[in-house]
């Protein structure tokens, strides 16, 4: 399955923060969504083979990665107290119509 | 760009009643309609999704309902047990690409 690390993490404002994932074993697409307590999850961005393929309503200082090996990035720079939230990380097969799995998160705390 | 409206916020149901959940969505681009069920502390799962190309989709005691000229769907749980009880999630979306989330409908299955 897909897994996230770390689990949970504290951060100060104005730190750096990188999250990883790894995706299910033959996925291609990987999504990272923001949930803030109580809310949805937000689209943060996709990559597909490396690149990014489209990206929500966050500012350039969250930023990415994908790697060849199923492996996944992301990086918050300038870290704000609304960055506060679960970072959720989802990889999926790019053809069609595909159910896209979810991973357990890790929850930033910044203070 | 894509928005979801979900309603209710919250519902409390006796069990064995029925539950329904509903969403709007505004762009008229998204036809993928997947629904995710969170437990508290664990990452989405989903349940149940539609395409635009079909009207209802039933699977044991959950059915989706599609209506695109309206641009609504929604969620009917038959039969709820105690271990129905959780927050649920609609979300819209153009196939694979990026899934835009409803805010989340608490339901509450009382035994």
């Amino acid at each position: 399955g897909v897994t996230q690390s770390p689990t949970h993490l504290i951060k100060t404002r104005g730190q750096q923060v990188t999250l990883r994932c790894s995706s299910q074993s033959g996925h291609n697409t990987v999504s990272w969504y923001q949930q803030a307590l109580g809310q949805g999850p937000q689209f943060i961005f996709q990559y597909y083979r490396e690149e990014e393929n489209g990206r929500g309503n966050f500012p350039p200082r969250f930023s990415g990665l994908q790697f060849p090996n199923d492996s996944s990035e992301l990086n918050v720079n300038a870290l704000e107290l609304d960055d506060s939230a679960l970072y959720l990380c989802a990889s999926s097969l790019r053809t069609g119509y595909n159910e896209q799995f979810f991973g357990p998160g890790t929850r930033l705390t910044v203070l | 760009g894509e928005n979801v409206e979900q309603h209710p916020s919250t519902l409390s149901v006796q069990e064995g009643d029925s539950a329904v959940i509903k969403c709007t969505y505004s762009d008229s681009a998204s036809n993928y309609f997947p629904w995710y069920k969170q437990e508290l502390g664990k990452r989405p799962q989903l349940i149940i999704d539609i395409r635009s190309n079909v009207g209802e989709k039933k699977d044991q005691r959950i059915a989706v309902t599609l209506n695109k000229t309206a641009k609504h769907f929604s969620l009917h749980i038959t039969e709820t047990q105690p271990e129905d009880s959780a927050v649920y999630f609609c979300a819209a979306g153009p196939g694979f690409q990026k899934l835009v989330f409803g805010t989340g409908t608490r339901l509450l299955v009382s035994p």
